[in-house]
């Protein structure tokens, strides 16, 4: 009974190629995020869903395009993959913003060859 | 930008002593600090955070010191443990605006030798 699960865990795959990774919360909180971990290791937010609202959306590329059906999923799609995209992506949620601390998942490696 | 750095990459600590991870923000409107922990393959885990109204949180083994005025904090574990080894985050936000968005430092890889 995973707090915040992803999947993939891991997903490898060649440029120009559209993927999703998946997330799903079943700790009833209300805010839903993706971070994301480049080479030099700096974990940077994406996208903050609050009840299925975006509320930040952190000059990402419009290729990278965020769902969220429900406050207890939030799904990352990702069109025409470039090099640049392998990443680590974390999913995370919270119930009242940042101040009560994320609750993160183990993330999902994406490697574009 | 980095708007918080952890200049150190590493730390290395003999078991039993004192651990003192620090952390440097440049945003002068961050008034809530958080320190996550993050094992090999796992996400980042909520350890502790603190306030600007305060200078100091402790909790257990872990401590947490604010210097407002040096725009500076650190992180202090006493007595270090072996399982305490990992890579800790130092994060800053605003709460009295977005509160939604967490600004995370690089991280500093600890390692508590037996």
């Amino acid at each position: 009974d995973t707090a915040v699960s992803q999947t993939p865990k891991y997903l490898v795959t060649q440029m120009g190629n559209d993927k999703s990774i998946k997330c799903e919360q079943n700790l009833g909180h209300d805010t839903m995020y993706w971070y994301k971990q480049d080479s030099k290791k700096f974990l940077k937010i994406m996208f903050s869903y609050n009840n299925k609202e975006l509320i930040i959306n952190e000059t990402v590329p419009n290729r990278f395009s965020p769902k969220s059906p429900d406050k207890a999923h939030l799904n990352l799609h990702i069109n025409s993959l470039e090099l640049g995209d392998s990443a680590v992506y974390f999913c995370a949620s919270s119930k009242q913003g940042a101040l009560g601390g994320y609750t993160f998942g183990s993330g999902t490696r994406l490697t574009v060859v | 930008d980095q708007q918080v750095k952890q200049n150190s990459p590493s730390l290395s600590v003999q078991e039993g002593r004192i651990s003192i991870l620090n952390c440097d923000y440049t945003n002068s409107m961050f008034d809530y600090f958080l320190w996550y922990k993050k094992y090999p393959a796992e996400g980042p885990t909520f350890l502790i955070s603190i306030s600007s109204i305060k200078d100091k949180n402790e909790d257990g083994r872990f401590t947490v010191f604010l210097n407002k005025s040096a725009k500076h904090l650190s992180l202090h574990i006493v007595p270090s443990q072996p399982g305490d080894s990992a890579v800790y985050f130092c994060a800053g936000t605003d709460s009295g605006g977005s509160n939604y968005k967490l600004t995370f430092g690089k991280g500093t890889l600890l390692t508590v030798n037996p």
